[in-house]
């Protein structure tokens, strides 16, 4: 399976504990992307990367999450400190490269988190 | 206001129906038109992407985009009840990186 990947499926965290979500993009891919789906909403983006690089973070709240795209291994979203309204489904996508016609974004099948 | 407006539904239609979906946008920058399908609980699946105005053909979905009007729509012929699912519209502008800005998505129930 060559998609993008997602780990864990399915998390659950209690108040205040951190949470950890993982995404290895597509095979070729060195764009990566996250969004958040609230209940009942579309999906929102949160934050752009390149390998070492965040390009474009205005979708991430100030506090409390960050991301990370090392040159090896795959791209992390961090959510310290987490609070119920954090209890969504979370995707990544990728895309090859960025400024072109062809870009498109692939998704993965995402992390269900889940703040007790 | 959203910057992406897409009616929630539910849409339901007998099977072999033609299936209508439209977004209205307010961004004028966005090139870039998007069509995605999700399943429940499962992540979006590209169904069409298109550059600019013009209509795009792929089996029985087609696209169609009118920048003038600011409204993007989206044909799918003969529905079967396996095309159940959400579509979402999405949008992006090569000045904002790509990030792709979506609508809230339409639920589609395809009756046999």
């Amino acid at each position: 399976n060559a998609g993008v990947m997602q780990n864990p499926r399915h998390l659950v965290r209690r108040r205040g504990q951190e949470a950890r979500l993982r995404c290895s993009p597509m095979k070729g891919h060195s764009h990566v992307y996250w969004y958040r789906q609230l209940p009942e909403e579309g999906l929102k983006f949160m934050v752009y990367l390149q390998k070492e690089n965040i390009i474009d973070e205005s979708g991430m709240p100030k506090e409390r999450f960050s991301a990370e795209f090392p040159k090896e291994g795959p791209s992390i979203l961090r959510i310290q400190q987490v609070v119920r309204g954090d209890s969504a489904a979370y995707f990544c996508a990728s895309s090859p490269r960025r400024g072109s016609s062809t870009d498109t974004q692939y998704f993965g099948p995402g992390t269900r988190l889940t703040v007790l | 206001q959203k910057e992406v407006e897409q009616d929630p539904g539910p849409l339901s239609v007998p099977e072999g129906a033609i299936v209508s979906l439209n977004c209205t946008y307010s961004n004028s920058a966005f090139q870039y038109f998007m069509w995605y399908r999700q399943y429940s609980r499962k992540g979006p699946e590209l169904l069409m992407y298109t550059y600019s105005s013009g209509n795009k053909e792929d089996g029985r979905f087609t696209a169609q985009v009118d920048k003038s009007s600011k409204y993007i729509s989206l044909f799918i012929r003969d529905s079967q009840p396996s095309d159940s699912a959400t579509y979402l519209c999405a949008m992006s502008a090569v000045a904002a990186g790509n990030k792709l800005t979506f609508g809230g998505g339409t639920r589609v129930l395809v009756k046999p």
